[in-house]
Parts: C-alpha cells; structure tokens; sequence
C-alpha cells in the first residue's frame, strides 16, 4: 500500500533558529514529491515540487531535498520566522493513476518568538 | 486572479438535509478534486475528475456524490448528511492529469481553495 509518513508530528523551534523535517514514503512507481504549506484554516500553499531526477530545490528560506534511493525526502527551514508556523505536507505522486497523490500526515511547526 | 473558490466557507447543518458545496476555478484546469481533512488523518480524497463528464472515487467517496458538467465547476453533493461527515473540505485544480502526474513545475502545480468547515448535528 503506497505510503507518506512524516516526522515529526510537531516541533516547537525559538524564532531564528533553523529546523528540518522529514518525509518517507514507499509509493511505487514514483513520480514526483511535494511539500505544501498549511496555515490554520486554510489551503495548502506549493512550496516546491521535485521529480526523479532531481536531488533539492531551494524556494526562499525553504530548502527541500529527495533521495529517491531511500525514498527519504526532507524540508529544512533557514532563520525561521514568526510566519512559518503552519502544518507542513509531503505529497507523493505515483505515475499512470488516476488517483496519483499520497498525502502525508503533515509536521506541526510552532515558531516562538 | 487565479484561484478556486469554494463555497459556503462554513455551515452548519442537520442529518439528512441535503447539501452542496461549490467549488470553481478560472485557470481553465481539466483536473479538479475534492478532499476532506480531519485531525490526525491528513488529507484523503473523496473524488476526482480528469476533465469535464469525467469522474472517479478517490480514497473516502462513501456518502458523496460529484458531477463535471462543466470545466470550471466541480461541486460535491451530500445526499443525506450524517455527523461522521463533520469535516473540512477542500477542493483542488490542476492543468491537467498529465502535468499532475508530471511534476513539472508551474504546470504540475496543484491549486487548493481556502475549505469549507462543515458541520452535521
């Protein structure tokens, strides 16, 4: 059964500081890997999207990586900002389906001043 | 702009009244979605369409129903609305499957609306 699961499920990180979380999955065949960001209420926002071949992707302060060997992906945030508190979603996509996105659990982030 | 706008953005209402939710898009997308999100199960799919009359079960489609008539507009109907449908709803538009599948980036994106809280007493 394809899979995403996230880690951790919350963290709490002082205003500055930098972080980093993690996403696994054991979808097959892979096709893509994205990370979304959720502010409370609201939709997820695209932060980056990453295919097979391509091993990290900058956007802003948000530096995504994939290793698509170890099916391991991760989202490290530089000097975080009171703004940066929100959920954080892996979304794995499988080739040739219809029903092709895997969503994970989402990491919790609390950015305190 | 663009975006996909659902509607209402919050209701509450009782068992068995029937009810819909909107949702359209003006980036003239083939593929829309609707998922539901509730804590610590992510977000699951209910229903897809691939382009317009085009429609298909996602993970979760158990007392909904959807209907493509047109590009833009993808609603999801809730015949007989029951409590364990208390959930926020979120609608999504592609480009299109082949782009989603994709990943590209600009055209592989996939665009959320803002969700509508629903609430069945």
């Amino acid at each position: 059964k394809n899979q995403v699961e996230q880690s951790p499920q919350s963290l709490i990180i002082l205003e500055g500081k930098n972080c980093t979380l993690q996403c696994n999955y054991t979808v097959s065949p892979f096709s893509n890997l994205r990370w979304y960001k959720q502010d409370t209420g609201r939709g997820p926002v695209s932060l980056t999207i990453m295919t097979f071949s391509e091993n990290t992707k900058s956007n802003g302060r948000y530096t995504a990586t994939l290793d698509a060997d170890t099916k391991q992906s991760s989202l490290h945030i530089t000097a975080s900002q009171l703004s940066d508190s929100a959920s954080y979603i892996c979304v794995v996509s499988v080739l040739n389906a219809g029903n092709m996105l895997t969503f994970g659990g989402g990491t919790r982030l609390m950015v305190k001043p | 702009e663009a975006q996909v706008t659902q509607n209402p953005r919050y209701l509450i209402t009782v068992t068995g009244k029937k009810l819909t939710v909107t949702c359209s898009q003006n980036m003239n997308h083939e593929y829309m979605s609707w998922y539901r999100q509730d804590p610590g199960l992510g977000l699951r799919q209910i229903y897809y369409s691939m382009n317009v009359e085009v429609t298909d079960k996602g993970d979760v489609p158990e007392g909904y129903k959807v209907s493509r008539k047109e590009k833009r507009n993808f609603p999801l109907i809730l015949e007989s609305p029951s409590p364990n449908q208390t959930s926020l709803y979120f609608c999504a538009s592609s480009l299109s499957p082949g782009a989603l599948a994709s990943g590209r980036a600009r055209t592989g994106e996939l665009f959320f609306g803002e969700g509508s809280r629903l609430t069945v007493l």
